[in-house]
Parts: structure tokens; C-alpha cells; sequence
């Protein structure tokens, strides 16, 4: 059973635009939840983490929305450049343990 | 935040044979932890390594398949034993880093494997 979930496998994206990635989970025990860049061949790169009892967390370009009711998150980037281009995993944690990570979804931005 | 040197960056290993990977964070961690990516998949947890303490492996990964050190709390090593094709993925060590209500988790450059 996947406890976090990112539909799209892909999105696109012209530059300058608002992207918009989405997460569901289903474990309420998860108290947070993270959002990676990865490009091939590299380890995933941090972007910006929210805490469950938190709804909003900005960090320049990068903003994580977190409703908990609906248990869905999502990482707006605004505006979007062509070096956004790349796979974006959601993650979530919960205590000590380690992190449960979606499927990930392919970003492209188009000029 | 935290840098994690991880090595080797990948290697190509006959089968039946083991391998160890090192990860070296720049600064002390109580939470260390080992991922896997096989091809065209997510990550996916492997074991948590706590200093002091024996690995906790999850659901399908055992001890002697995928033996863990954690002298120190800015060192540790996994190992991939007696190795088959199927093993061949990208590995990853990651550490916690909890700051007030927030986490952050900070990853290795990953090792990619391959199994001949």
C-alpha cells in the first residue's frame, strides 16, 4: 500500500509560470513532510520541508502547502526556470523513523 | 544544514561478491539512514543506523544481505553482500537534521551499482 502518493508522473510547464506539485498520503501519523529535486545520477537535492502543524512554508521561489484534513501537500515554484527541470519526490516522516517517498514527477519547463 | 560525502560515486561488481559504501557527514547526526533506488522506482528505506545501537532494517532487508556500521556519529557503512544483478540500484545515506518543528533531511550523492 503506498502511503504517499504523487499522481502525475510528468508535468510541463511554461517558464515564468506558477508550478504546482501534488502530494497525497494516507498515514495520519506522518508530523512532516518534505519535498526533493532530483536530476540523474545525482542524490536527491532538499528543497523545503513543513512541519504537520504548520499549513504554509515559504523559502524564496519555493512555497509547501500542507492540509491535513484533505491529507495533501503541495509545492508551488514561481516563477519557473528553465533549471527547474527535473524529477520532485515528496517525502514524509514521522519521530525517528526514516522517510516514505512518492514516485516522483517529472517537471519540464518549456520556454 | 549538512554535507554528505558518499564513495564511491558507482561501481560495476561481479556477482557473489560484496561491496562497502561509505558516507561521511560533516558534522555530527544522531539519525543516519540508508536508501535504495532501483531503476525507474522511488527511494526506499533500507535501515535506520543509530551510533551506539544495532540497524533497524525494514520489511524485506536483512542483516546479513545488507550488513550496517555506525562507529561514530559522522560515519557509517553500508554493505552489499554477496551480491546478484537484481541488487544493482543507486544507494543512499541520508541524515535528519531537526530544527525547532522543523526537519530537514540531507542526502549523499548517491552509489550506483551494478551487478554483472
Amino acid at each position: 500500500d503506498q502511503q504517499v502518493k504523487q499522481n502525475s508522473p510528468s508535468l510541463s510547464v511554461q517558464e515564468g509560470r506558477i508550478s504546482i506539485l501534488n502530494c497525497d498520503y494516507t498515514n495520519s501519523m506522518f508530523d512532516y513532510f518534505l519535498w526533493y529535486k532530483k536530476y540523474p545520477a545525482e542524490g536527491p537535492t532538499f528543497l523545503i520541508s513543513i512541519s504537520s502543524i504548520k499549513d504554509k512554508n515559504e523559502d524564496g521561489r519555493f512555497t509547501v502547502f500542507l492540509n491535513k484534513s484533505a491529507k495533501h501537500l503541495s509545492l508551488h515554484i514561481v516563477p519557473s526556470q528553465p533549471g527547474d527541470s527535473a524529477v520532485y519526490f515528496c517525502a514524509a516522516g514521522g519521530g525517528a523513523d526514516g522517510l516514505t517517498f512518492g514516485k516522483g514527477t517529472h517537471l519540464i519547463i518549456q520556454p | 544544514s549538512a554535507v554528505i560525502s558518499q564513495k564511491p560515486s558507482r561501481d560495476i561488481c561481479q556477482r557473489g561478491t560484496s561491496l562497502t559504501i561509505q558516507c561521511q557527514v560533516d558534522s555530527q547526526v544522531t539519525m543516519m539512514f540508508w536508501y535504495r533506488q532501483q531503476p525507474g522506482q522511488s527511494l526506499t528505506l533500507i535501515a535506520t543506523a543509530n551510533q551506539g545501537s544495532e540497524a533497524t532494517y525494514e520489511s524485506g532487508f536483512v542483516i546479513d544481505k545488507f550488513p550496517i556500521s555506525r562507529p561514530n556519529l559522522t560515519f557509517s557503512t553500508l554493505t552489499v553482500s554477496n551480491m546478484s544483478p537484481e541488487d544493482s540500484s543507486i544507494y543512499l545515506c541520508s541524515v535528519h537534521i531537526r530544527t525547532g518543528v522543523l526537519t530537514e533531511a540531507f542526502f549523499g550523492q548517491g552509489t550506483r551499482l551494478t551487478v554483472v
